[in-house]
């Protein structure tokens, strides 16, 4: 079975400070993980994806993301937040081994403080 | 904006009525995948479709259906709703068929309200 975990359901910041977002997983096979933002009312966007390769993987509107095997992490990360990053973030896993579906972690909260 | 659509955005009904909500997916996407989100659940995977076949099935109960048509648009019904299926129905598409790191994109989503 594959799952995620997301430890913290609140992340406060203050503009211009740096951004970072926690995400476990587990799952038997080769991992894929994702990253989607849910702005208010709003569906889920893409923000970036891990396959393979690079364990520094960049994505939209300055976001990046380290994937770390030994650890089973993939932390979201963003140099200096602005308000405008203020959201509900979902880390998400597909098991490359045995299943199609996505599962998502719980979603953690994003306040970033002018 | 994702280029994935849904109707309605927002939906109000009484417990036992059907309602059916429907999903255009991205253009050249095959695959369609249902999602639940609610507060107590979070985000829960229901079903996926490939090309109008049934492809994957997770947390979908025995009242819920799916279907995905020629054009390959979709329709998910909702039958003798309960208080507890108030929730925000997402769907989401995907190029092919889903697996390894195939990204998947998502609509606004319908809002519906069981009273």
């Amino acid at each position: 079975a594959q799952s995620v975990a997301q430890p913290e359901d609140q992340v406060n910041v203050a503009e211009g400070n740096p951004l970072t977002v926690k995400c476990t997983y587990s799952v038997s096979g080769n991992p894929y993980l994702f990253w989607y933002v849910q702005y208010p009312n709003r569906g889920l966007q893409f923000l970036l994806k891990y396959i393979t390769g690079d364990n520094l993987v960049k994505g939209s509107y300055g976001f990046e993301a380290e994937f770390n095997k030994s650890q089973t992490s993939f932390h979201l990360k963003k140099p200096s937040a602005l308000v405008s990053d203020s959201a509900l973030y979902f880390c998400a896993v597909r098991d490359g081994s045995n299943d199609y579906k996505l599962s998502f972690g719980a979603g953690t909260t994003v306040t970033v403080r002018a | 904006d994702s280029g994935v659509t849904q109707t309605p955005k927002h939906l109000i009904t009484a417990t036992g009525q059907r309602v059916t909500l429907r999903c255009s997916p991205r253009s050249g996407d095959l695959s369609v995948y249902w999602y639940q989100q609610s507060l107590d659940q979070g985000l829960q995977f229901l079903i996926q479709y490939y090309n109008g076949e049934e492809r994957a099935k997770g947390n979908i109960l025995e009242r819920f259906s799916a279907q995905q048509f020629p054009d390959l648009h979709s329709e998910l019904n909702l039958s003798s709703l309960e208080l507890g299926d108030s929730a925000l129905y997402f769907c989401a598409s995907s190029v092919a068929l889903g697996d390894g790191g195939e990204t998947q994109y998502f609509g606004p989503g319908t809002r519906l309200l069981v009273l």
